[in-house]
Order: C-alpha cells, then sequence, then structure tokens
C-alpha cells in the first residue's frame, strides 16, 4: 500500500525560510515530486527527488533519504505568493493530503 | 509545446445523472494519463490512470470509469453520480520519471 503523511498546515513570516517534511511508504519508488496548488487552481511542478540529497532550484530545495522514507521542501525568502499549498507525491502517482503555508507580514 | 485540455470548468449535476469529462493531450505521444480527485481542502486522490490506448488501471473503486479510446484522450465517466462524487477533478499527463502536467480541471457540483 501507499501511505504519504505532510502536515496539514503551516504559517511563516514574508522573508523567512519554512521547511515542508514528508514521509512515504510506498512498494516500489521511483521519485518524490513536490508541486505548488494555489486555491481553485491546477498544481504546478515544483522539484523532484529520485537519488538522496539536496536539489536547489532558485528559492525552492527539496531533500530526499530513501532510507527513511522521508523529503522536505525548503522555502527561502518567503514572499506573500508563496502562500498556497504544497504536495508531496511518491512515485507521481500518490499524494499525500498537501500543506497548506499562508505567509503572514 | 504540449498543452492539455480538459473540459468543461465547471458542472453543476443532480444525484443520479451521467457524467462525462474529457481530455485531450496535445505534442506529445503515448503519454502516461491521469484522472485526480480532490475533495475541497483536500489532497490528490488517484482515481484512473492510463499507460497506453486501451489500458487503464483503476485505484479507488466506485461508480466512476475511465477510459482511453485515442492515445491522447481520456475520458472521465459515471452512470449515476453520488452526492459524494462533488469535487475538484483534475486529469494529468507525463512521460515516464517525469513531472506531471496538469489540466486546469473541473469543478463538479452534486445537487
Amino acid at each position: 500500500g501507499q501511505n504519504i503523511d505532510q502536515p496539514t498546515e503551516m504559517t511563516a513570516t514574508e522573508g523567512a525560510i519554512v521547511q515542508i517534511n514528508c514521509t512515504y511508504q510506498t512498494s516500489g519508488f521511483n521519485g518524490l515530486f513536490w508541486y505548488q496548488q494555489h486555491a481553485g487552481e491546477a498544481p504546478t511542478f515544483l522539484s523532484y527527488n529520485v537519488l538522496d540529497g539536496l536539489e536547489e532550484k532558485g528559492r525552492f530545495s527539496s531533500f530526499l533519504s530513501r532510507s527513511k522514507g522521508y523529503s522536505y521542501l525548503l522555502l527561502k525568502e518567503l514572499q506573500m505568493k508563496d502562500s498556497a499549498s504544497y504536495l508531496c507525491g511518491a512515485n507521481n502517482l500518490f499524494f499525500g493530503t498537501g500543506t497548506r503555508l499562508t505567509v503572514i507580514p | 509545446s504540449q498543452t492539455i485540455h480538459q473540459w468543461p470548468a465547471t458542472l453543476v449535476q443532480p444525484v443520479g445523472s451521467p457524467l462525462s469529462l474529457e481530455c485531450t493531450v496535445e505534442g506529445t505521444s503515448n503519454p502516461n494519463l491521469y484522472w485526480y480527485r480532490q475533495a475541497a481542502g483536500r489532497g490528490l486522490q488517484l482515481l484512473f490512470y492510463s499507460v497506453g490506448i486501451g489500458q487503464i488501471s483503476s485505484e479507488v473503486p466506485q461508480n466512476l470509469s475511465a477510459s482511453r479510446p485515442q492515445d491522447r484522450q481520456f475520458i472521465l465517466s459515471s452512470k449515476k453520480l453520488l452526492l459524494s462524487d462533488s469535487g475538484f477533478y483534475l486529469c494529468a499527463w507525463s512521460v515516464a520519471g517525469e513531472p506531471l502536467h496538469f489540466g486546469n480541471g473541473t469543478r463538479l457540483t452534486v445537487t
């Protein structure tokens, strides 16, 4: 079976750094994907990891530890427009419930 | 470039009525195709995925079905809608190992 867990909600301050954690249990593994979804819109791709380690893409980075079944998404220099839901997806098939991030001034 | 079209954008249907949502992809061949549903404030629930024409995998047993009559066409159907079928339906495509590309979604309200 598949099980993916991430926090339901988080709040952070504009300009700060926030880390959104995701743990997963899957039968087979071929990648951990992160998507951003603004309210009422479709998700858009942010980052993914197939191998252990850190992938950096501008203000966004994602980390993976396959042995621990653990990933995180790191958002730096938070902006108000980063207020959105962040979805963790294993094997690009199964997703967690999403983490709703609210950025406050 | 690749594009994905999903329609309609919104739909209000009475309980017991049929449903047909269509999704088409342009600019790529033999994509993997997916149907997801998202209840209000919730994550994405995988409903169906397809790796080729006529090949449909169902993840959640329910009163919905999917078909892939052509390489780049994916259809979600129901013979009789339930109240619990309300939600935001998203079609997506990918090629192996690459990120999903989502359509704009259909917001279905069953009354």
